[in-house]
């Protein structure tokens, strides 16, 4: 069984539309995160949630909008794709904030290319 | 803010030879975490090694070893017995104890091995 699966793992789209991205753990974790790869391989982080709360919002525009319906799930929603949106999008999580001493789990990667 | 950096792009070894990766960070934190991910083509990001800030001892995963010196807050990894499977991006990774824990990546080093 995957720990942290996101769907779809590819996703071609044209400039102006609308996109999600789901990401779920079956670790029991109370943490996650959404982590941006740019075409130069750089890694940021874009959010966080711990327990369906934001305790991490990076400058990321306002066209990106995470959702967790549940500590299980991590969705990113962008509005308006613009080409520079293109890259490779990672969910993780960890057990939680209060347990410092635990490792993030990634999933595969979304690789969202805008044209 | 922390930041990380790795100063290697690329980097090249022969097989089963030894090969070192270096990464240095800037923090005012005494204790946190640093990590090493290695990315094969695959995208999947595969954590290889942890080292905590507070053991001096330097940890070691089989043929990965890390040189961790705090007062210079430098973290380099040595690859021994270097394989074929070891061709990836590898990213150094800083993880603080405060707030949302999140990781924060250096700019990755492109290792190839030649047969």
């Amino acid at each position: 069984d995957t720990a942290v699966s996101q769907t779809p793992k590819y996703l071609v789209t044209q400039m102006g539309n609308d996109k999600s991205i789901k990401c779920e753990q079956n670790l029991g974790h109370d943490t996650m995160y959404w982590y941006k790869q740019d075409s130069k391989k750089f890694l940021k982080i874009m959010f966080s949630y711990n327990n369906k709360e934001l305790i991490i919002n990076e400058t990321v525009p306002n066209r990106f909008s995470p959702k967790s319906p549940d500590k299980a799930h991590l969705n990113l929603h962008i509005n308006s794709l613009e080409l520079g949106d293109s890259a490779v999008y990672f969910c993780a999580s960890r057990r939680g904030v209060d347990w410092q001493y635990t490792e993030a789990f990634f999933g595969q990667g979304t690789r969202l290319t805008v044209v | 803010a922390q930041t990380v950096t790795q100063s290697q792009p690329e980097m090249s070894v022969q097989e089963a030879e030894t090969v070192t990766l270096s990464c240095t960070y800037d923090t005012s934190e005494s204790d946190y975490y640093l990590f090493w991910y290695k990315q094969p083509p695959s995208r999947q990001m595969i954590l290889v090694i942890r080292q905590e800030a507070y053991k001096q001892q330097n940890a070691t995963e089989n043929r990965f070893s890390v040189n961790f010196q705090k007062a210079a807050k430098s973290f380099s990894l040595k690859i021994s017995d270097s394989q074929l499977g070891d061709a990836a991006m590898y990213f150094c990774a800083y993880r603080s104890l405060q707030g949302a824990q999140k990781l924060v990546f250096g700019q990755g080093t492109r290792l190839t091995i030649n047969p």
